[in-house]
């Protein structure tokens, strides 16, 4: 990946249970972004951090980021079947705002 | 409310043979990003147009060109199509200066 590792790559949980899923980049950034997507789908936004914060609620949502250790982290919160995706995290460090995207984690909520 | 348009969805081609995408962005968006998603793969950044200027370059690689339209909307060309060219091809657009990006469901290119 150009950016950097997601950990887990898979995660399987069951319905109601609490997903994390970390990430880290190897460049300086603007901003960090959370994006979902769907088997064969496009990538959709959930939530973004810029680099000045340290923690960021959205809905069930939470994202941390640790500029010092170049690492992000996203919670999602009493899980769903429908939470059922690949998360990636993606960095926007230049001046287009182009994305660099982490390899993604694979989240199974089972019902 | 109107999202990211991409066609064809699906496109199945021959090696050497070309495939032009289409990607027709959110009303009044002014930026358009093309990303290649290989199976399995993250996503990766080929190319970027702002007013319908390329505004940045990623790995495109010489065989692929595009252009932003008058109206916007993008084209992607790809010619001499190689076995490795199979992948998903998004299109994102957004507002200028706006960092959250809107992606379309994008094309599924297959190269027999």
């Amino acid at each position: 990946s150009q950016q950097g590792e997601e950990d887990p790559q898979a995660l399987s949980i069951q319905e109601g249970e609490n997903a994390t899923m970390n990430c880290s980049y190897k460049t300086s950034i603007n901003n960090l972004q959370w994006y979902r997507q769907n088997s064969g789908r496009g990538l959709v936004h959930l939530i973004l951090i810029r680099s000045n914060e340290r923690e960021k609620h959205s809905g069930r949502l939470r994202v941390t980021l640790d500029t010092s250790k170049k690492s992000s982290s996203l919670l999602i919160t009493a899980s769903r079947a429908a939470d059922t995706a690949s998360y990636f995290c993606a960095t926007d460090g230049g001046a287009t705002n182009k994305l660099i995207f982490g390899t993604g984690t694979l989240l199974a909520v089972q019902p | 409310a109107a999202g990211v348009i991409q066609s064809p969805r699906h496109l199945i081609k021959e090696k050497r043979e070309t495939a032009t995408l289409k990607c027709y962005p959110i009303p009044r968006h002014d930026t358009v990003y093309w990303y290649q998603q290989g199976p399995g793969q993250d996503p990766q950044f080929l190319i970027s147009f702002y007013e319908k200027m390329q505004s940045d370059k990623g790995s495109i690689p010489d065989r692929f060109s595009a252009q932003q339209f008058s109206d916007y909307h993008s084209e992607l060309n790809m010619s001499s199509l190689e076995l490795g060219d199979s992948a998903l091809y998004f299109c994102a657009s957004s507002l200028f200066g706006s960092v959250a990006q809107h992606f379309g469901d994008g094309t599924r290119l297959s190269i027999l």
